[in-house]
């Protein structure tokens, strides 16, 4: 059974701090999805991974796939409160199903 | 990206009655999934639904109790039956994106709580 580890589980954090979340398997992935959910709505698509090594930017957020294809980690610099939400990592392999992370519950305050 | 809605955004239900819950999607997709989100925890797949064919559950979920269907390429319900407090989650469909096999696009869910 493939199984994704996050860390940390929970995070709170003054607005300007920058923080790493991590997401971890012993298994292997061809693709990695990290994903964010605010409260009463579903989960948003942020960034698929899809190379060993890969890093992608986007604005604030920076991800980065291992090279084994079993971790990844989210970098925020200057968090904003609105960044405030649930992070999902999820694995994936061509003809299976998703396997998604228990989650890190971050909290931005003002 | 693939847009999807809901319906009910959310509902709140006696104990043993059934509620089912729709899913739409503004473009044709091969597979939808529904997810289970119990409150503060992350998300668990019920099951896998094609058009044209029965769905694929996971372990722990049965088709007596999550009766799923699939009509056609951008529509899919998902009912919960003979509900209990226990089945109090967010119900969550998805797609695959239509260009891109290893992503996957969200509904906004729907919170269900049985009283």
């Amino acid at each position: 059974t493939q199984l994704l580890e996050q860390s940390p589980q929970f995070l709170s954090i003054q607005e300007g701090e920058n923080l790493t979340v991590y997401c971890n398997s012993s298994s292997v992935f061809s693709s990695l999805q990290w994903y964010r959910q605010e409260p009463g709505e579903g989960p948003v698509l942020l960034v698929t991974v899809v190379t060993g090594g890969e890093v992608k930017k986007l604005k604030r957020l920076t991800f980065q796939f291992g090279d084994a294809r079993k971790d990844s980690s989210l970098h925020i610099t200057a968090a904003q409160p609105g960044d405030t939400g649930l992070y999902l990592c999820a694995g994936h392999n061509y003809g299976q199903n998703f396997v998604f992370g228990p989650g890190t519950r971050l909290s931005v305050l003002p | 990206s693939a847009v999807i809605s809901q319906k009910p955004s959310r509902d709140i239900c006696q104990r043993g009655t059934s509620l089912t819950i729709q899913c739409q999607v503004d473009s044709q997709v091969t597979m939808m999934f529904w997810y289970r989100q119990q409150p503060g925890q992350s998300l668990t797949l019920i099951a896998t639904a094609n058009q044209g064919s029965e769905a694929t559950y996971e372990s722990g979920f049965v088709i007596d109790k999550f009766p799923i269907s699939r009509p056609n390429l951008t529509f899919s319900t998902l009912t919960v039956s003979n509900m209990s407090p226990e089945d109090s989650s967010i119900y969550l469909c998805s797609v695959e994106g239509p260009l891109r096999w290893e992503t996957q696009y969200f509904g906004p869910g729907t919170r269900l709580l049985v009283l």
